[in-house]
């Protein structure tokens, strides 16, 4: 079945930088985007941005651009964020999802990643 | 402050219809499809509606979408006790480079 599998609990420093990895299974990896959101204790959710594996091309929302990284390893099917000079604000659960099948973000998420948790705390 | 426009709360008892709405502008309703998420305290959303009016199999048949201008609707009929859940609208907005963007959520309570 289809499945994606999100490293586990963060906690960084402000001003560090955090990776989180989102390993995909049971489909093709390099014919689905990935895209990742966060939502904030009690808050809604987020866009933070969108990779095709397949192109490796990406999209990042304008809260984000210049400080997000998004990667794709297409030899273990796994997707990785990278957020850098990160905020207090930034403590959030990072889910990565599915997208479809195109070269662009749809916002149709058929399948989610477990959330990782990233906390920011000095 | 997100650019769709939720309202933060709607509520009905059992058996009722529901409709949340999702109000933004030409820029994002106006001219891309909307899709609708269900998501519980502590889970992963689910998405409940696709490309405005769709339903993925599973989702049962008293969830539908629609949109009129630059507002979409989420309908819920016959509600029952376990549709009690936070609802998020997204869509592309063409603005700037383009990015996907949520709108704020609407917690349902059903009575």
């Amino acid at each position: 079945q289809v499945q994606l599998v999100q490293s586990g609990v963060e906690v960084k420093k402000p001003g560090a930088s955090v990776k989180v990895s989102c390993k995909a299974s049971g489909y093709t990896f390099s014919s689905y985007g990935i895209d990742w959101v966060r939502q904030a204790p009690g808050q809604g959710l987020e866009w933070v941005g969108w990779i095709s594996p397949n192109s490796g091309n990406t999209r990042q929302a304008p809260n984000f651009q210049g400080r997000v990284t998004m990667t794709t390893d297409t030899v273990t099917n796994t997707v990785y964020m990278e957020l850098g000079n990160l905020r207090y604000d930034d403590t959030a659960v990072y889910y990565c999802a599915r997208d479809g099948v195109g070269q662009w973000p749809t916002g149709k998420f058929d399948c989610w990643g477990q959330g990782t948790l990233v906390t920011v705390a000095s | 402050q997100s650019v769709l426009t939720q309202p933060p709360s709607a509520s009905g008892t059992p058996g009722q219809r529901v409709t949340i709405s999702c109000s933004g502008s030409s820029s994002n309703i106006g001219s891309n499809i909307v899709n609708w998420y269900q998501q519980f305290p502590g889970t992963a959303p689910k998405l409940l509606i696709y490309s405005t009016n769709q339903r993925p199999s599973g989702v049962p048949g008293r969830f539908s979408g629609s949109k009129s201008g630059t507002s979409a609707s989420l309908a819920i009929s016959g509600l029952q006790s376990e549709d009690e859940a936070d609802y998020y609208c997204v869509t592309w907005d063409n603005s700037l480079n383009g990015f996907l963007v949520f709108g704020a959520g609407t917690k349902l309570t059903v009575l």
